[in-house]
C-alpha cells in the first residue's frame, strides 16, 4: 500500500499569504496525484488532477507541482473563503490511498 | 449534469448491517466507475473499494475486505455499498464518487455523503 504523508497537519495564515502543503508518496507514483478541497459539513471537491492540471472552474491562485514521491500544492494569495482540510490522493495503485489532510485556518 | 444522491442517515446497532445507495444522473450509469469513501468524525478520508459497473467487478481495502460489498444495479443506476458485522469505529459519513471512465482517474464527482452511526 502507497503511504503519502501530508504536511503541515494545521496551518494558520493571514489573507493574501501564501500557503504550500506537500505530499509525500511512500513510493513512486507518477503523476498520478491529485489534491482535493473539502469544507466542514461538505463533500470533497477536486482542485488538481495529475499533479499540476488545475480542474476546470478552480481559481488560479491554486496550483500544483511535483513527480514520483514529492508533490506540492500552492494557494497563492489566500482568501477566507479557503478556509479547509486539503488532501492528497494518489490513484496509481490499489489500494486507492489519501494523506491525512492539511487544515487551513484563516487568522 | 453529474448528480450523485444517497440515501439517508442511519442509525445502526453493532453487529447490524447497512446498505447505502448511491444514484446517478447525468450521464450512462454503466460508463463510469464508482468508489466508495469512509470519513470517520474528524478523521481524514479512507478509500473502501470501487465497483465497474459494466461488469460489477469489484475491489475492495484490505481492512474492509470480507465486511463490504458494493453493487451496482444498471436498471436504476444506482450503487450500492454494504457494509457488515458493524461495530462503534464504523461510525462514519459514507461518500460514493466517480472517477469517470477509468478507475485510476481522480474524482470529479461525489456524492453528498450519507452519515452512519453505531451505537447501542
Amino acid at each position: 500500500e502507497i503511504v503519502l504523508t501530508q504536511s503541515p497537519d494545521f496551518q494558520s495564515v493571514t489573507p493574501k499569504e501564501k500557503v504550500t502543503i506537500t505530499c509525500r508518496a511512500s513510493q513512486s507514483i507518477g503523476s498520478s496525484l491529485h489534491w482535493y478541497q473539502q469544507k466542514p459539513d461538505q463533500s470533497p471537491k477536486l482542485l488538481i488532477k495529475y499533479a499540476s492540471q488545475s480542474f476546470s472552474g478552480v481559481p488560479s491562485r491554486f496550483s500544483g507541482s511535483g513527480s514520483g514521491t514529492d508533490f506540492t500544492l500552492t494557494i497563492n494569495s489566500l482568501e477566507a473563503e479557503d478556509a479547509a482540510t486539503y488532501y492528497c490522493h494518489q490513484s496509481s495503485s490499489l489500494p486507492q490511498t489519501f494523506g491525512g489532510g492539511t487544515k487551513v485556518e484563516i487568522k | 449534469e453529474v448528480h450523485l444522491v444517497q440515501s439517508g442517515a442511519e442509525v445502526k446497532k453493532p453487529g447490524a448491517t447497512v446498505k447505502i445507495s448511491c444514484k446517478v444522473s447525468g450521464y450512462i450509469f454503466s460508463d463510469y466507475y464508482m468508489h466508495w469513501v469512509q470519513q470517520a468524525p474528524g478523521k481524514g478520508l479512507e478509500w473502501m473499494g470501487l465497483i465497474d459497473p459494466a461488469d460489477g467487478e469489484t475491489k475492495y481495502a484490505e481492512k474492509f475486505q470480507g465486511r463490504v460489498a458494493i453493487t451496482a444495479d444498471t436498471s436504476t443506476g444506482t450503487a450500492y455499498m454494504e457494509l457488515s458485522s458493524l461495530r462503534s469505529e464504523d461510525t462514519a459519513v459514507y461518500y460514493c464518487a466517480t472517477p469517470g471512465y477509468s478507475s485510476t482517474y481522480p474524482c470529479d464527482y461525489w456524492g453528498q455523503g450519507t452519515l452512519v452511526t453505531v451505537s447501542s
